[in-house]
């Protein structure tokens, strides 16, 4: 039982450049979730999915796309990356989006654009 | 506009001593709050929450206080340990009416409070 896996750990990117996030998890969870932590700013949500199916935009969605590609699978998407992305990502997943869920996060990805 | 603020950017204390992280929030939809701690170089990791129905939550050495009135939470950690060493997020959710329900899975998180705990 991994829990919630992100590939890659790293990456670095120039601007302009694309690239997918890719995340998935074990444990049967309806709800998915993508934010990004930076410095003084706390985590703050980008996208999320409340059920296979469906997405959502967050607090902070410019710049991305996301791909519910099945129950387990939530990847993020960089179309033409900028500095401002320069960020560290964190995939979550809970049961439901129910009040006080548990949102059991990913190790992050840790991503640099030049 | 942070919803939610973390005013202490840091917090040290000694072993066997209380810690007390503070939180305040400025949005009275939200009815759901949660602490999170994390270490460096890994995620998040679910501590305790409390709904906006009651004002004391407790789970071990973690007790979670709410205050409505004050739009004000505090995560009480005794007795403190080294190991308690984290960066401490607070996170609050409002219930968004959807067509099948209503979800909570929008979190707005606190700046967190790097917490360091002397032996």
């Amino acid at each position: 039982n991994a829990g919630v896996t992100q590939t890659p750990k790293f990456q670095v990117l120039k601007t302009g450049q694309s690239m997918t996030l890719q995340c998935a998890q074990d444990m049967n969870h309806n709800s998915m979730y993508w934010y990004r932590q930076d410095p003084g700013m706390g985590l703050r949500l980008i996208y999320y999915s409340a059920s296979e199916g469906t997405t959502d935009k967050g607090e902070v969605p410019n710049g991305y796309n996301v791909s519910r590609l099945n129950k387990r699978e939530f990847s993020l998407r960089l179309e033409s990356a900028a500095p401002s992305q320069t960020s560290v990502y964190f995939c979550a997943s809970s049961e439901r989006a129910q009040g006080g869920d548990e949102q059991y996060f990913g190790p992050g990805t840790r991503l640099t654009v030049t | 506009d942070q919803q939610v603020k973390q005013n202490s950017p840091s917090l040290s204390v000694q072993e066997g001593r209380i810690s007390i992280l503070n939180c305040d929030y400025t949005n009275s939809m939200f009815d759901y709050f949660l602490w999170y701690k994390k270490y460096p170089a890994e995620g998040p990791t679910f501590l305790i929450s409390i709904s906006s129905i009651k004002d004391k939550n407790e789970d071990g050495r973690f007790t979670v206080f709410l205050n409505k009135s004050a739009k004000h939470l505090s995560l009480h950690i005794v007795p403190s340990q080294p190991g308690d060493s984290a960066v401490y997020f607070c996170a609050a959710s409002a219930g968004i009416l959807h067509a099948g329900g209503t979800s909570y899975g929008k979190l707005t998180f606190g700046q967190g409070t790097i917490l360091t705990v002397h032996p």
